[in-house]
């Protein structure tokens, strides 16, 4: 079954980019959306269909997908960026939605 | 505003029965796909069923399959999850998301507060 694989934890420090990669067997012909998610709330649509942004996402918020790696992109974090942060594609051989496990961006 | 709120959630012994209700506002509600997606607290998010605009594709998450019932009523506004055969694993927080067109397959926008579902003796 396809599964997609997140980095358990990113560190950061502020004013810096972080990167946080989705991994999966040709993830680059599937369209993967990013989600963040701040304790106790639900989670929130930052990047769709790879590289597009949703109206009040910040720019600094980007999206690749290329071979087996997808990327989310955060330029000049800020300690408000620190948050899990999801992927997730649809799986059209299997009908159904995958979401990774989460990575965990820490701002130090 | 797209506004979306769970309901129906509450303490449920094993073996017995829920319905969680999702009321959305804000949208034209028969344009959209809709979802329901669970998290185990502190863990990750689980995708647990999908319906089309108009309910003629419907998918389940193995983990659900033959015990969870997905459905909507466009005339209310309203998405549904029946869940039956309730084991403590499907103890969550339950969420409705909208999908981001009208058959399954794009991207969740926005997501509900969910709704908490406690399957324990």
């Amino acid at each position: 079954s396809y599964v997609l694989t997140q980095p358990s934890s990113v560190s950061v420090a502020p004013g810096q980019t972080a990167r946080i990669t989705c991994g999966g067997n040709n993830i680059g012909s599937k369209s993967v959306n990013w989600y963040q998610q701040k304790p106790g709330q639900a989670p929130v649509l930052v990047v769709y269909a790879d590289t597009d942004r949703p109206s009040g996402i910040p720019e600094r918020f980007s999206g690749s997908n290329s071979g087996d790696t997808a990327t989310l992109t955060i330029s000049r974090v800020e300690a408000g960026d620190e948050a899990d942060y999801y992927c997730q594609v649809w799986d059209n051989g299997r009908d159904l939605v995958l979401f990774g496990g989460g990575t965990k961006l820490t701002v130090l | 505003e797209v506004h979306l709120v769970e309901s129906g959630g509450g303490l449920v012994q094993p073996g017995r029965s829920l319905r969680l209700s999702c009321a959305a506002s804000g949208f034209t509600f028969d344009d959209y796909a809709m979802h329901w997606v669970r998290q185990t607290p502190g863990k990750g998010l689980e995708w647990v069923s999908g319906i089309s605009w108009n309910s003629d594709r419907i998918y389940y998450a193995d983990s659900v399959k033959g015990r969870f019932t997905i459905s909507r009523d466009n005339a209310k506004n309203s998405l549904y999850l029946q869940m039956n055969s309730l084991r403590a694993e499907d103890t969550a927080l339950y969420y409705c998301a909208k999908d981001g067109s009208r058959v399954i397959g794009r991207w969740f926008d926005p997501w509900g507060q969910g709704t908490l579902v406690t399957v324990s003796s």
